[in-house]
C-alpha cells in the first residue's frame, strides 16, 4: 500500500496570504495524483487532478506541481472560502489512498 | 447533472452489517467508463477508502476491509451498494459514494454524495 503523508497538519494563514501544501507518497505514483478541498459537513471537492490540471469551475488561484513522490498545492492568495481541509489520493496502484489532510485555519 | 445519494440505517448493531445504496440520478450506472466507489470518514479524521465497482462486475477492494466488503450494482434501479458485515464501533463513520471515470479525465473521484453518517452501538 502506498502511504501518503501530509504536512503540514494545520496551516494558519490570514486572507490574501500564499498556502503551501506539501504530500509526500511513500513510492512513487508518477503524476497520478489528486488533491480534494473539503469544508465543514460537505463531501470533499476535487480541485486538481494528475498532479497539476485543475478540476472544472477551480478557481486559478489554486495550482498544483510535483511528480514522483513529492507533491504540492499552492493557493496563491487565500480568499474567505479556501479555509479548509484539504487531501491528496493517488490513484497509481490499489489500495486508492489518501493522506491524512491539512486544515488551513485563519490566523 | 450527475447527482448521487446515500441511503440506509444511521444506526447499526455491533457484529452486525452495515448495508447502504447509493442512488445515481441523472446519468447511467450501467456506463461502462465509470467506476463506483465508497469512501468513509470517521468522525473528525480523514478519508479512507473502502472499494470501487467498474462495468457492474470487476471489484477492487481495501485490503483492509476485504473480507468484510461487498459492494454491487443494481442496473435496473441505477444503484450502487456497500455492504460491510461484522461491524464494530471503529466502522462509525461517514459513508460517501462517488465517481471515477475510469477513461479520459479526471481519473478521480469527480461526483460525491452528501455522505451519510452510520453509527455503531447496541
Amino acid at each position: 500500500e502506498i502511504v501518503m503523508t501530509q504536512s503540514p497538519a494545520t496551516l494558519s494563514l490570514s486572507p490574501g496570504e500564499r498556502a503551501t501544501l506539501s504530500c509526500r507518497a511513500s513510492q512513487s505514483v508518477s503524476n497520478y495524483l489528486a488533491w480534494y478541498q473539503q469544508k465543514h459537513g460537505q463531501a470533499p471537492r476535487l480541485l486538481i487532478y494528475d498532479a497539476s490540471n485543475r478540476a472544472p469551475g477551480i478557481p486559478a488561484r489554486f495550482s498544483g506541481s510535483g511528480s514522483g513522490t513529492d507533491f504540492t498545492l499552492t493557493i496563491s492568495s487565500l480568499e474567505p472560502e479556501d479555509f479548509a481541509v484539504y487531501y491528496c489520493q493517488q490513484r497509481s496502484n490499489w489500495p486508492l489512498t489518501f493522506g491524512g489532510g491539512t486544515k488551513v485555519e485563519i490566523k | 447533472q450527475l447527482q448521487l445519494q446515500e441511503s440506509g440505517p444511521g444506526l447499526v448493531k455491533p457484529s452486525e452489517t452495515l448495508s447502504l445504496t447509493c442512488t445515481v440520478s441523472g446519468g447511467s450506472i450501467s456506463t461502462s467508463t465509470n467506476y463506483w466507489g465508497w469512501i468513509r470518514q470517521p468522525p473528525g479524521k480523514g478519508l479512507e477508502w473502502i472499494g470501487s465497482i467498474y462495468d457492474k462486475e470487476s471489484t477492487y477492494y481495501n485490503p483492509s476491509l476485504k473480507s468484510r466488503v461487498t459492494i454491487s450494482v443494481d442496473t435496473s434501479k441505477n444503484q450502487c451498494s456497500l455492504k460491510l458485515s461484522s461491524v464494530t464501533a471503529a466502522d462509525a463513520a461517514v459513508y460517501y459514494c462517488a465517481r471515477r471515470v475510469a477513461v479520459g479525465a479526471p481519473r478521480y473521484f469527480d461526483y460525491w454524495g452528501q455522505g451519510t453518517l452510520v453509527t455503531v452501538s447496541s
